[in-house]
């Protein structure tokens, strides 16, 4: 059974720095695409980044809105995705969602963890 | 960016009602249309990928259908357990973008 866990959310002051850490179970991780997906209290889905497999040697991709400022990671032996965040500010509020991808043509979002809340606030 | 707008941002339906939600790209995106369904303070869930082709364990109740930069989400027979808001999100090109989603609520 396919498993996606989140942690490392918490209230963080603007400007602050943050790790979230995904710990994924049931599936060989390193054949897969990994995302980052948020979503803003109340409001809708935003995409954060990607984290190709290991056959594309794990590039990344990232929004616009985060470019500079957030960094995806993982290991592999530890079956585990990050998200290291920095330069936090209040609209980074939101629960951040793990998301695995699989494939049929193109990457496809098949498997959300629960999520994890960050709220940036002074 | 692609931007997705989905119609209508709500509607309100009775159990048994066929619904359609529907989602519109600003440029094409090759049939590359996921649609996601989300309960109230859950995760949202895979429902659709690749405009039409149903998730694992995905009831048939629910289909897509589309092509070019017009798509569609049909529930045949609505049930209690499908008030929910649905998000689509095009996967074509980066950055990966989601339409604004639809809450189906009861009347």
């Amino acid at each position: 059974e396919v498993q996606l866990v989140e942690s490392g959310g918490g209230v963080v002051q603007p400007g602050g720095s943050l790790r979230l850490s995904c710990a994924a179970s049931g599936f060989t991780f390193s054949d897969h695409y990994m995302d980052w997906v948020r979503q803003a209290p109340g409001k809708g889905l935003e995409w954060v980044g990607r984290m190709r497999n290991k056959a594309n040697s794990y590039t990344k991709e990232y929004a616009a809105s985060v470019k500079g400022r957030f960094a995806i990671s993982g290991d592999e032996s530890k079956n585990s995705l990050y998200l290291q965040m920095s330069g936090l500010k209040t609209e980074d509020t939101a629960i951040y969602y793990c998301v695995r991808l699989a494939y049929s043509s193109g990457w496809y979002v098949d498997y959300w963890g629960q999520g994890t809340l960050v709220t940036v606030s002074s | 960016d692609i931007q997705m707008t989905q119609s209508p941002s709500s509607l309100s339906a009775s159990v048994g009602d066929r619904v359609t939600i529907t989602c519109r790209a600003s440029q094409g995106i090759n049939n590359y249309l996921a649609w996601f369904q989300q309960k109230p303070g859950r995760a949202p869930k895979s429902l659709i990928y690749a405009t039409s082709s149903l998730q694992s364990g995905v009831p048939s109740k629910f289909s897509g259908s589309g092509s070019g930069t017009d798509f569609t989400l049909t529930i045949s027979s609505l049930q209690p357990e499908d008030f929910a808001t649905y998000y689509c999100q095009q996967y074509n090109s980066y950055p990966l973008t989601f339409g604004g989603g639809t809450k189906v609520e009861i009347k």
